[in-house]
C-alpha cells in the first residue's frame, strides 16, 4: 500500500458527460502529480500541484482540468468525454522538500479506470 | 527534453532463468533514475532508484539496475525469475533538483511473460 488513495476505481460513462476522480496523497505529501495511461500512449504526465498550486502542466487536454484544495487533496476533472479518454488515470505523491529523504521518487495510487462508451 | 525508451515491448523467460531489461534515457543534467513494476490490475510500485554514488543499485524482490552514464542506460537485471515477476516494467527519469518538481517521464514499458 503506497499511501495515495484514488476513487473510484472504476467508472463507466457515455460520450459527452463529464466526471471527476478523486486523489488522496500520502500523508505529508505535498505534490500530487496526476499521468493517463492508455494502450496506445502509454504513461502520460498531464498535470502536478504543489501545495495548492500548479506546478507544471504535461499533455492535458484543454477539456480536462485539476485542482488541489487545502486539506492538499486533488481531483481531475474530465469533461465532454470522448471514446479515446478511456483509460486508466493514476495520482501520485511525493513531498518535494528540500532534504535529503526526498529522492524524488514518486508513490502511486491503484488508479482510476475510466471506460467511455 | 527528456525521453526513455525501452526497446523491448515483450521479453518472454522461463522460470528460473535471468532477465535484463533495456533502458536509455535521454537528458540534460544529472537524471534521478527509476524502475517500477506494474502488476497486472495495481499502481506502479517502485522497484529502485538511482540518484548518485554506487552505479550499480539493489531494489526489490531481488532486482538490480546499473547506471551507465557513457551509455546513457540503466538496465534492470534479476538473476533467476520467479513466476510472481510476470508483469509491466517502467523505466522512468526525473530532475535531480527539487525546483524543476521531480516530475518523472515514463519509458513504454516492457512487459514480462513467464513460461513455467
Amino acid at each position: 500500500d503506497s499511501g495515495v488513495t484514488q476513487t473510484p476505481k472504476h467508472l463507466i460513462t457515455a460520450t459527452g458527460q463529464r466526471v471527476t476522480l478523486r486523489c488522496s496523497p500520502r500523508s505529508g505529501d505535498l505534490s500530487v502529480y496526476w499521468y493517463q495511461q492508455s494502450l496506445d500512449q502509454g504513461l502520460q504526465f498531464l498535470i502536478q500541484y504543489y501545495n495548492g498550486e500548479e506546478r507544471a502542466k504535461g499533455n492535458i487536454l484543454e477539456r480536462f482540468s485539476a485542482q488541489q484544495f487545502p486539506d492538499l487533496h486533488s481531483e481531475l476533472n474530465l469533461s465532454s468525454l470522448e471514446l479515446g479518454d478511456s483509460a486508466l488515470y493514476f495520482c501520485a505523491s511525493t513531498p518535494l522538500r528540500i532534504d535529503p529523504s526526498d529522492t524524488g521518487e514518486l508513490f502511486f495510487g491503484e488508479g482510476s479506470r475510466l471506460t467511455v462508451l | 527534453a527528456q525521453s526513455v525508451t525501452q526497446p523491448d515491448i515483450h521479453i518472454t523467460v522461463s522460470e528460473g532463468a535471468s532477465l535484463e531489461l533495456r533502458c536509455n534515457y535521454s537528458y540534460g543534467a544529472t537524471p534521478y533514475l527509476f524502475w517500477y513494476v506494474q502488476s497486472p490490475g495495481q499502481g506502479l510500485q517502485l522497484l529502485l532508484k538511482y540518484f548518485s554514488g554506487d552505479t550499480l543499485v539493489q531494489g526489490i524482490k531481488g532486482f538490480e539496475a546499473e547506471f551507465k552514464r557513457s551509455q546513457s542506460s540503466f538496465n534492470l537485471r534479476k538473476p533467476s525469475v520467479h513466476w510472481s515477476d510476470a508483469a509491466e516494467y517502467f523505466c522512468a527519469v526525473g530532475p535531480s533538483f527539487k525546483a524543476a518538481g521531480n516530475k518523472l517521464t515514463f519509458g513504454g514499458g516492457t512487459r514480462v511473460l513467464v513460461k513455467p
